[in-house]
């Protein structure tokens, strides 16, 4: 699986936009980036994932560069309950990964009031 | 979310005892794991299972066995339990290849003494 790089810290003020940055210069064609969270003291927590084109759900947006080199998490509105680590994840789904996660170190999101 | 719990939550032993850690969940996943999570590391696999009674080893599986008897349950076991693996636990599952959205049980803090 592809390298992902994340800067280490993030801040935000609560109600404004969150917007966590994640570079993956050698992804490959067949690997989806995944975004996952992990609040304090709890197991992480799915967020999205994308191939090629963008994608939003109930919790976030995740704009993914034509080229696929990047990508950008998009929390819209943060709260303070968004304050966690973030995890940018590259994942050749299918084939004989079974799923398997290679975590990195993630950015700390911290939401000030 | 899916069902997913994790026994004990916490436990303390003593360094040389067996311990067993139970993972269980109620989606009827196919695809099960363990990762260990400590500081300046992140969160590391150690076994995963893609089916009943089909298991294999991960990033850190030296002194860990795993079992899967049922879909439903995964169990982690460290044979003679050793300080280095005083951590925090984490169990997940996920539906299919191709799919990797895992969900993560709420861990199990142990202490090796």
């Amino acid at each position: 699986d592809a390298k992902t790089t994340q800067p280490p810290s993030m801040d935000c003020a609560e109600g404004r936009a969150a917007n966590l940055p994640c570079n993956h210069s050698t992804i490959s064609g067949n690997e989806y980036v995944y975004w996952y969270r992990q609040i304090h003291s709890q197991g992480p927590q799915y967020i999205i994932h994308g191939l090629k084109n963008n994608e939003t759900n109930e919790m976030a947006s995740l704009i993914i560069t034509e080229d696929r080199k990047s990508s950008t998490l998009i929390l819209p509105h943060a709260t303070l309950r968004d304050t966690a680590v973030y995890y940018c994840i590259a994942v050749n789904a299918g084939g004989t990964s079974y799923g398997k996660l290679t975590f990195g170190q993630g950015t700390i999101l911290t939401v000030h009031p | 979310d899916a069902g997913i719990t994790q026994s004990p939550r916490h436990k303390v032993t003593e360094t040389g005892t067996p311990v067993t850690l139970r993972c269980h969940q109620t989606e009827n996943h196919r695809y099960m794991y363990w990762y260990r999570q400590d500081p300046g590391h992140g969160l590391r696999l150690i076994h995963y299972s893609y089916g009943v009674k089909d298991t294999d080893k991960g990033e850190v599986s030296d002194g860990y066995s795993v079992s899967r008897s049922k879909t439903e349950d995964f169990l982690l076991t460290l044979e003679s339990a050793t300080s280095s693996q005083t951590s925090v636990y984490f169990c997940a599952s996920g539906p299919m290849v191709g799919q990797e959205t895992q969900y993560f049980g709420p861990g199990t803090r142990l202490l090796v003494l």
